[in-house]
C-alpha cells in the first residue's frame, strides 16, 4: 500500500541548516511536495519537485529526490523563528489525490 | 490570491447531534476534499469530490456524509458524532489538471 513515513519532530537552532527527511512508497509519482503548517493554520504549498529531478532550489529551500531509495529531503538554510512549524511531506496518490505523512513538527530555538 | 474558507474555526458538539461544516472557494476549483488531521497520524482523506453531485470515499469515510450541489462549495455532514470525531478538519480544492490543494484554515471540532 502506499505510505510517506516522516520523523515527527526536529529540534534546530536558529540560523542553522534543518533537514526534514520523508520516504514513500509509490515509485510512479510524478510529483512531490512539501506543505507547511503554521500554528493555527491550514496548510500551504511550499514547494514540489518533479520526480525526473534530483534537486529543486528555492531561495533557502533545496529539495533532495532519491528516486532509487524513494527518498526526499527538504533543507531550509538560516533557520528563522518563523520557520517554526509542521511539516509535510506528500506524494500524488491518483486520481488528483495526494497522500500526506504525519508531518515534522520543527521548532526553532535562539 | 485562492481563498479556501470553511463555515467555523472552532465548534463544540454534544454526542449523537448532527454537525455540518461547510467549505467555500473561489476559484472554481473543480476538485475538493476534506481531510481530518490528528497528532502524529497526519491528515487523512474522508471524501473527496471532483464535479457538483460528484463524490468518493477517502481512506475513512465511516461515520461521515458529504454533499456538493454546488460547485465552489463542498459540505461534510457528520450524522451522529462521536467522541472519537474530535479532530481538526480541513478542507482543500484544486483544478482537475493539478496535483496542487489550496486548504482552509481549518475547524476543530469537540465532541462532548
Amino acid at each position: 500500500g502506499e505510505d510517506v513515513e516522516q520523523s515527527l519532530f526536529l529540534s534546530v537552532r536558529e540560523g542553522d541548516s534543518s533537514v526534514i527527511n520523508c520516504t514513500y512508497t509509490d515509485s510512479s509519482s510524478t510529483y512531490l511536495y512539501w506543505y507547511k503548517q503554521e500554528p493555527g493554520a491550514g496548510l500551504q504549498l511550499l514547494t514540489y519537485i518533479f520526480s525526473n529531478m534530483d534537486m529543486k532550489q528555492d531561495q533557502r529551500l533545496t529539495v533532495l529526490l532519491n528516486k532509487k531509495d524513494k527518498h526526499l529531503s527538504l533543507r531550509i538554510a538560516d533557520t528563522q523563528t518563523g520557520d517554526s512549524a509542521i511539516y509535510f511531506c506528500a506524494e500524488d496518490g491518483g486520481y488528483n489525490k495526494l497522500i500526506f505523512g504525519a508531518g515534522t513538527r520543527l521548532a526553532v530555538h535562539p | 490570491d485562492v481563498k479556501v474558507t470553511q463555515s467555523s474555526r472552532y465548534l463544540v458538539k454534544r454526542t449523537g447531534e448532527k454537525v455540518f461544516l461547510e467549505c467555500v472557494q473561489d476559484m472554481d476549483h473543480e476538485n475538493m476534499f476534506w481531510y481530518r488531521q490528528d497528532p502524529g497520524l497526519g491528515l487523512r482523506l474522508i471524501y473527496f469530490s471532483y464535479d457538483v453531485k460528484m463524490k468518493e470515499k477517502g481512506d475513512i469515510p465511516e461515520g461521515y456524509s458529504v454533499s456538493r450541489e454546488k460547485k465552489e462549495r463542498f459540505s461534510l455532514i457528520l450524522e451522529s458524532a462521536s467522541t472519537n470525531q474530535t479532530s481538526m478538519y480541513l478542507c482543500a480544492s484544486s483544478f482537475v489538471q493539478t496535483y496542487e490543494q489550496y486548504f482552509g484554515p481549518g475547524t476543530r471540532l469537540t465532541v462532548t
